[in-house]
C-alpha cells in the first residue's frame, strides 16, 4: 500500500481536461514538493511537474500542478490519445527519509 | 545530451548478492543527488535509496534497508547499488535517476532501467 493515495483510473473524452489527485499526510506533501511523472507504456517515467507547480521546458502548458495542504493535484487539459499513460506523484517523506510514490493513475482517453 | 544508463542486472537465487552500475554523462554529475527507483512488472514505483551529491549521506527504503547499499565514483561518474541478501520480491526493472532541483523538488532525468530477477 502506497503511501501517497491517487485513484487507480481516470478516463476522460479527447480534448477535455481531466484532474488527478494525490492524497498523503503533514510528513510528506504537507511540508514537502509534490512532482509528477508520466510513464508511457514500456518506457521510463518522465517529469512532468517538479516543485508542486512549475513545467520542465518541453512539457507543454496543457499540464499543471497545484498543491493545497496535503494533497496535490495534476491537471490536463486538452486530452490527446497520446496522453494514455500511468501518472505517478511523488514527495519526500521526512518521518521515512525516503521519496515516496503514488500508486499510480491510469489515464485513458475515450 | 544528458544520459544515465543502467547495467548489472541479471536472474539471481535468493539470498546471492548483485551490483548494479549507472553511467552518466552530459552533465556535472557531482553536482546532483542521485537515486535508485523500482518498479516490479505491473507495478508502480518504489523509491529504493538515495544518496547526496557528495556521497557523504545516503537514505534507504525499509524494505531495503541493512542489505542494498548505494555508492558513487564521482571521479567516474558512476552510481552503484549492491544489493545483498535478495528475496523474490526485489525483482523489478532498476531505474538510477537524477535529482534535479533541490529539496527533493523532482527526479528530472531517467535511464531505461536494468532487470533483476531473484528466482530459484
Amino acid at each position: 500500500q502506497s503511501v501517497l493515495t491517487q485513484p487507480p483510473s481516470v478516463s476522460a473524452a479527447p480534448g477535455q481536461k481531466v484532474t488527478i489527485s494525490c492524497s498523503g499526510s503533514s510528513s510528506n506533501i504537507g511540508n514537502n514538493y509534490v512532482s509528477w511523472y508520466q510513464q508511457l507504456p514500456g518506457t521510463a517515467p518522465k517529469l512532468l511537474i517538479y516543485e508542486s507547480d512549475k513545467r520542465p521546458s518541453g512539457i507543454p502548458d496543457r499540464f499543471s500542478g497545484s498543491k493545497s495542504g496535503t494533497s496535490a493535484t495534476l491537471g490536463i487539459t486538452g486530452l490527446q490519445t497520446g496522453d494514455e499513460a500511468d501518472y505517478y506523484c511523488a514527495t519526500w517523506d521526512s518521518n521515512l527519509s525516503v521519496v515516496v510514490f503514488g500508486g499510480g493513475t491510469k489515464l485513458t482517453v475515450l | 545530451q544528458v544520459y544515465l544508463v543502467e547495467s548489472g542486472g541479471g536472474v539471481v537465487q535468493p539470498g546471492t548478492s548483485l551490483r548494479l552500475s549507472c553511467a552518466a554523462s552530459g552533465f556535472r554529475f557531482s553536482g546532483h543527488g542521485m537515486h535508485w527507483v523500482r518498479q516490479a512488472a505491473g507495478k508502480g514505483l518504489e523509491g529504493v535509496a538515495i544518496i547526496r551529491h557528495d556521497g557523504r549521506k545516503s537514505w534507504y527504503a525499509d524494505s531495503v534497508k541493512g542489505r542494498f547499499t548505494i555508492s558513487r565514483d564521482n571521479s567516474k561518474n558512476t552510481l552503484f547499488l549492491q544489493m545483498n541478501s535478495l528475496r523474490a520480491e526485489d525483482t523489478g526493472l532498476y531505474f538510477c535517476v537524477r535529482d534535479g532541483y533541490d529539496n527533493w523538488g523532482g527526479l528530472d532525468v531517467w535511464g531505461q532501467g536494468t532487470t533483476v530477477t531473484v528466482s530459484s
